[in-house]
């Protein structure tokens, strides 16, 4: 089946510590996007990427940073910069198109020690 | 900058109640409003894309309106397993503003 795949589903981060979380779609999708979700809040654009090897900041990406060699793989690292790491993290790839539309992962919560 | 409200924050309904939830924004313009179904510690999952004023599309027993300023999300007679966070959307592309989400919960 086609979709897309977060892991780990929790992951837990000591101080000073960075982090990646991973991200593989299988939907031959050109972007790729990286939210991240707060209890009361809207998901937050984190990083986005339209082709490979290229990315582009969103919102919010001080403290984060990413890489895209491979078209299916979207890797998000939280570095030690980041101060208030404690999240749900969502990929999603986007379909263009007609019926244009995001596709999410199952997500990733990231918790601090 | 849009901004992205929805109303209310949690709806409890019994089963077969019907009801409808609210999602307001402040941009007109030609973009994309979504709709989007989240289940407890899971990614969102698709329901409908809204373009056009007067615009409406169903499935099963959610039907999606979009009106200039504002768009509902309708559910008629709901069952348990309706029960989720639905989460709005505005915008194109990478522009997407997200509301905070209704938690609706179906009492059986």
């Amino acid at each position: 089946d086609g979709g897309i795949t977060q892991s780990p589903k929790y992951l837990f981060r000591k101080e000073g510590q960075n982090v990646t979380l991973s991200c593989e779609q299988n939907l031959n999708h050109d972007a790729m996007y990286w939210y991240r979700q707060d209890p009361g809040q809207g998901l937050r654009l984190i990083y986005y990427s339209q082709i490979v090897n290229d990315f582009q900041k969103g919102d919010i990406a001080e403290g984060y940073s990413v890489s895209r060699e491979k078209k299916e793989s979207f890797p998000l690292t939280v570095t030690s910069a980041q101060k208030n790491p404690t999240a749900f993290y969502l990929c999603a790839s986007r379909r263009t198109g007609a019926n244009e539309k995001l596709f999410f992962g199952s997500g990733t919560q990231l918790s601090v020690l | 900058e849009d901004q992205v409200t929805q109303s209310p924050e949690a709806l409890r309904l019994q089963e077969g109640e019907s009801s409808s939830l609210n999602c307001s924004y402040t941009v007109s313009g030609l973009r994309g409003l979504f709709w989007y179904r989240q289940d407890p510690g899971k990614g969102p999952e698709f329901l409908f894309t809204l373009y056009s004023a007067g615009e409406e599309k169903e499935k099963e027993r959610l039907k999606a309106t979009l009106t200039k300023k504002e768009s509902f999300l309708h559910i008629t007679a709901p069952k348990p397993e309706d029960s989720a966070t639905y989460l709005c959307a505005r915008g194109i592309r990478e522009k997407l503003t997200f509301g905070t989400g209704t938690r609706l919960t179906i009492i059986p």
